[in-house]
């Protein structure tokens, strides 16, 4: 099972909205829908931010959102703030296992 | 509140063994899964597998299957990640996590980290 594909940079200025993409296969992406998104600031252990392509966990910005098209999931940070800068990780199912992205680092300039 | 609290730093040679845990409270631990991530030094997360404490049920990445043994004691809350032969390509941070079923739902908890150094 091979990881997801996602951009290993984004970047943007306070205020503005980014989008970061999550290609799989209809084996995974596609095929389910059950992507979840991570962000691990550094030095720190992951955090949810996203669930079942679009839910938020309880005490998550509304300012993330997520969607899925075909076989490509992404993630959506509006009104970018600098404590948004970290790694983001989508995650897949596969029937029974589960697959992850490469990571994407995003900047806040 | 729901905690998984890992074991700490280990520094290894090839060749040994070795056991890290990931202890839980502040929740039913039979009736949740957890499962282990490897993070290998500046890079991505790897799903490794996962165990249903209930009835020991394990699951593995194709990537990780034969290589690591994960269990758990359910008298202490307890999973492990388990080498028998450690390789200096195991020098990463795990992190255990858990899951409330094998059908997809997200890991809505992620411990500290044990960071696991293998080096001669």
């Amino acid at each position: 099972q091979s990881a997801l594909t996602q951009p290993a940079s984004v970047s943007g200025s306070p205020g503005q909205s980014i989008t970061i993409s999550c290609t799989g296969t209809s084996n995974d992406v596609g095929g389910y829908n059950l992507v979840s998104w991570y962000q691990q600031h550094p030095d720190k252990a992951p955090k949810l931010i996203i669930y079942d392509v679009s839910k938020r966990p309880s005490g998550i910005s509304n300012r993330f959102s997520g969607s899925k098209s075909g076989n490509t999931a992404s993630l959506t940070i509006s009104g970018l703030q600098t404590e948004d800068e970290a790694d983001y990780y989508c995650c897949s199912y596969v029937g029974s296992i589960w697959v992850f992205g490469g990571g994407t680092k995003l900047t806040v300039l | 509140e729901v905690q998984l609290v890992q074991s700490g730093a280990e520094v290894k040679k090839p060749g040994e063994s070795l056991k890290i845990s990931c202890r839980a409270s502040g929740y039913s631990f039979s009736s949740y899964w957890i499962g282990w991530v490897r993070q290998m030094p500046g890079k991505g997360l790897e799903w490794m597998g996962i165990i249903y404490p209930g009835d020991s049920d394990t699951r593995y990445s194709p990537s990780f299957q034969g290589q690591v043994t994960i269990s758990t004691d359910k008298s202490i809350s307890t999973a492990y990640l388990q080498w028998s032969n450690l390789k200096a390509s195991d020098t990463a941070m795990y992190y255990c996590v858990r899951a409330s079923t094998i059908r997809g739902d997200p890991f809505d908890s992620w411990g500290q980290g044990t960071l696991v150094t293998v080096s001669s």
